[in-house]
C-alpha cells in the first residue's frame, strides 16, 4: 500500500533552516505530483508547496514563497522541503501528501504521519 | 484566492444523530474541485470525499456531500462513535490549494 514517512523535524532558531524529507514506497512515485502542507499546533491545515510528477513545476504559498523549496529524487522516491529564513509561524507539523485522482492535482491522498518543526530561540 | 469558511466551529451531537457541516466558498467554484478530509485527534488527516460525493475507500455511505456555486455540505447521516474528529473542507483553484478553518464534531 501507500505509504509517506516524513523525516528531518526538529528545533531551529529564527532565522535558521531545515530540510525535510518524505519516502515514498507503494507506488510508482515518478508518476505522481507530490505536496507539503503544515499545521500549526492546535490550528487548521495549510497548504506549503506543490511540485509537478517530473520536478519542472513547483508552487508556493505566499506564506513560504522566496523562502521554502521544494524538490524531489525521483530516482530515490523522495521528497524533499528546504526551509529556509525560518520563522516562530512556522512551527507546525508538516505532512507530505501524494496528489489525487491520477492525472490530476487537485487534492491530498493519502498523507504521510507528518514531522514536528519547531522554530524557537 | 478563494477563502474557505466553515460553520459550526465546533458540533455537539450524540451517537446516532444527525450531523451537517457547511463549508462557503468566497466567490463561486465547482464542486468537482472540492474535497472534505477527516482528522482524528493525533493522526493525519485523510481523504473523505471528494468531488460531488466520491467517497474513499472504505469511507461508508452514511457520508455525503452536496451543494453548488458558493455553499456546500458535509453531511453524516447517523454519528457512529469513530466519526467524532475534524472536518476540513478543501478548494483546488491552480495553482493554489485551499483549506477552511475546520468542523470539530464531538460528543455532545
Amino acid at each position: 500500500q501507500v505509504q509517506l514517512v516524513e523525516s528531518g523535524g526538529g528545533v531551529v532558531q529564527p532565522g535558521g533552516s531545515l530540510r525535510l524529507s518524505c519516502a515514498a514506497s507503494g507506488f510508482i512515485f515518478r508518476h505522481y505530483g507530490m505536496h507539503w502542507a503544515r499545521q500549526a499546533p492546535g490550528k487548521g491545515l495549510e497548504w506549503v508547496a506543490f511540485i509537478q510528477f517530473d520536478g519542472n513545476n513547483e508552487y508556493y504559498a505566499d506564506s513560504v514563497k522566496g523562502r521554502f523549496t521544494v524538490s524531489r529524487d525521483n530516482s530515490k522516491n523522495t521528497l524533499f522541503l528546504e526551509m529556509n529564513s525560518l520563522r516562530p509561524e512556522d512551527t507546525a507539523v508538516y505532512y507530505c501528501a501524494k496528489d489525487f485522482p491520477d492525472g490530476h492535482n487537485w487534492f491530498f491522498d493519502p498523507w504521510g504521519q507528518g514531522t514536528l518543526v519547531i522554530v524557537s530561540s | 484566492e478563494i477563502v474557505l469558511t466553515q460553520s459550526p466551529g465546533t458540533l455537539s451531537l450524540s451517537p446516532g444523530e444527525r450531523a451537517t457541516l457547511s463549508c462557503r466558498a468566497s466567490q463561486s467554484v465547482s464542486i468537482t474541485y472540492l474535497a472534505w478530509y477527516q482528522q482524528k485527534r493525533g493522526q493525519a488527516p485523510k481523504l473523505l470525499i471528494s468531488g460531488a460525493s466520491s467517497r474513499a475507500t472504505g469511507v461508508p455511505d452514511r457520508f455525503s456531500t452536496s451543494g453548488s456555486g458558493t455553499d456546500f455540505t458535509l453531511t453524516i447521516s447517523r454519528l457512529e462513535p469513530e466519526d467524532f474528529a475534524v472536518y476540513y473542507c478543501q478548494h483546488f483553484g491552480f495553482p493554489s490549494w485551499t483549506f477552511g478553518q475546520g468542523t470539530k464534531v464531538e460528543i455532545k
